[in-house]
Parts: structure tokens; sequence; C-alpha cells
């Protein structure tokens, strides 16, 4: 079966660094997103990797190792409006969206 | 530039009566036009998806069915809903073809079954 798989909730404190993760285990691989949701919102798109390696933007970077089925999101100087929940999702061999249930982010003080 | 919504936001409705959802997407051509259904704490559900007018793939085998009446318009109906049909539901959008194109959402509809 499809599985993607990433920590339920996390807590982390204003202005310190983030690192979720994101393993998956699908037939085939064309790409993984990372998508934020704000709790009552709908899912915003924050990256697209296909490729091996780190992709910066802004204060927000992903990562990806094909080879360990892996993936992260790195969010630095944290932010008050940065608690949501962040979603990954792989595109498989038939380009179908598989999604994980998401990692809700919790920033205090 | 491309832009989708969907309404109603927000909808409280008995078991047992109908539904309908409206999705429309503007700026764009042919897109493939998705519903998803997203439970509390839970990940995305895919139930349906479009590639064209009159083309419809069901993901999941419910009591709700989708339409695609134009190229940029979609439709999600049940004729009877049930408790379980509570959810969030969303409307998305990518460009047509296969190659891991970015998908976006709409603003989202609550939907609860009393």
């Amino acid at each position: 079966g499809q599985n993607i798989d990433q920590p339920t909730e996390m807590t982390a404190t204003e202005g310190a660094i983030v690192q979720i993760n994101c393993t998956y285990q699908t037939s085939g691989f064309n790409g993984l997103f990372w998508y934020q949701q704000h709790a009552g919102e709908a899912p915003t798109f924050l990256s697209y990797n296909v490729l091996d390696g780190l992709e910066e933007k802004g204060r927000f970077s992903s990562f990806l190792s094909r080879s360990k089925g892996y993936s992260y999101l790195l969010l630095k100087e944290l932010q008050m409006k940065d608690s949501a929940s962040y979603l990954c999702a792989v595109v498989d061999s038939n380009y179908q969206l598989i999604w994980g249930a998401g990692t809700k982010l919790i920033i205090k003080p | 530039s491309q832009t989708i919504h969907q309404w109603p936001a927000t909808l409280v409705q008995p078991v047992g009566s109908p539904l309908s959802l409206e999705c429309t997407v503007e700026g764009t051509s042919n897109p493939n036009l998705y519903w998803y259904r997203q439970a509390a704490g839970r990940g995305l559900q895919l139930l349906f998806y479009s590639v064209g007018i009159g083309q419809i793939s069901s993901e999941v085998p419910q009591n709700l069915s989708a339409s695609r009446p134009q190229d940029r318009q979609f439709i999600l109906s049940s004729k009877k809903l049930l408790l379980s049909d509570s959810g969030f539901y969303l409307c998305a959008w990518d460009e047509p073809g296969n190659s891991g194109n970015t998908i976006y959402f709409g603003e989202g509809s609550w939907l609860t079954v009393v």
C-alpha cells in the first residue's frame, strides 16, 4: 500500500527553528509537495521537490532524499503566525497525490 | 491570474436532506478539478476528480456524486446526507496533463450534518 508518515503534532518556540519530517512509501515518485493549512482554512502551497537536495524559500526550506523516501520542511525564525498544520503529499507513478495526515505545529511565545 | 471559489462556506443540513456544493475556476482552460474531504484531525481524502466536461472519476464509493457541466464548474451533490458526511470539503484545481503540477484549493466548505 501507499503510505505517508509525518508526526501528528510538534511544539516550538517563537524565534526558533523547527524541522517537520515526512517519510513515504509509494508506487513510484513524481514529486513531493508541502502545504500549510491554518485552522479552518484551505491548504496553501509552500514547496515542491522532485530532485534530491534542499530548496530554500525565505524562512522556509524543503529537503528531499528520494533514495531514503524522506523529506523535511525546515522553518526558521518562527513566528506566531506559523502555527498551522503542515501537509506532506507525494505524487505517485500514476500522478495521483497521496496525502499525509498533516503535522500540527504549535508555536509558543 | 487564476482564482478558485467554492460555496457555500458553511452549512448545517439535517440527515436525509440533499446537498449541493459548487466550485468555479477562473483564468484557466480545461483544468483538472478535484473534490476532497477532510475529517477532523485527518488527512485529505480524494472524493472525485475530473479531467474534462462530463468526465468524473470516483475514488471512494459513497452516497456523494459529482458533475462537471461546464469546463470550469464542478459540483458536489448528495440526494440524502448521512451523519458521516460531515466534514470540511475542498475543491481544487491544477493544470491539465500529468506532470506533478501544483494543486490549488478553494476556500473550503464546512458541512455539519445533524
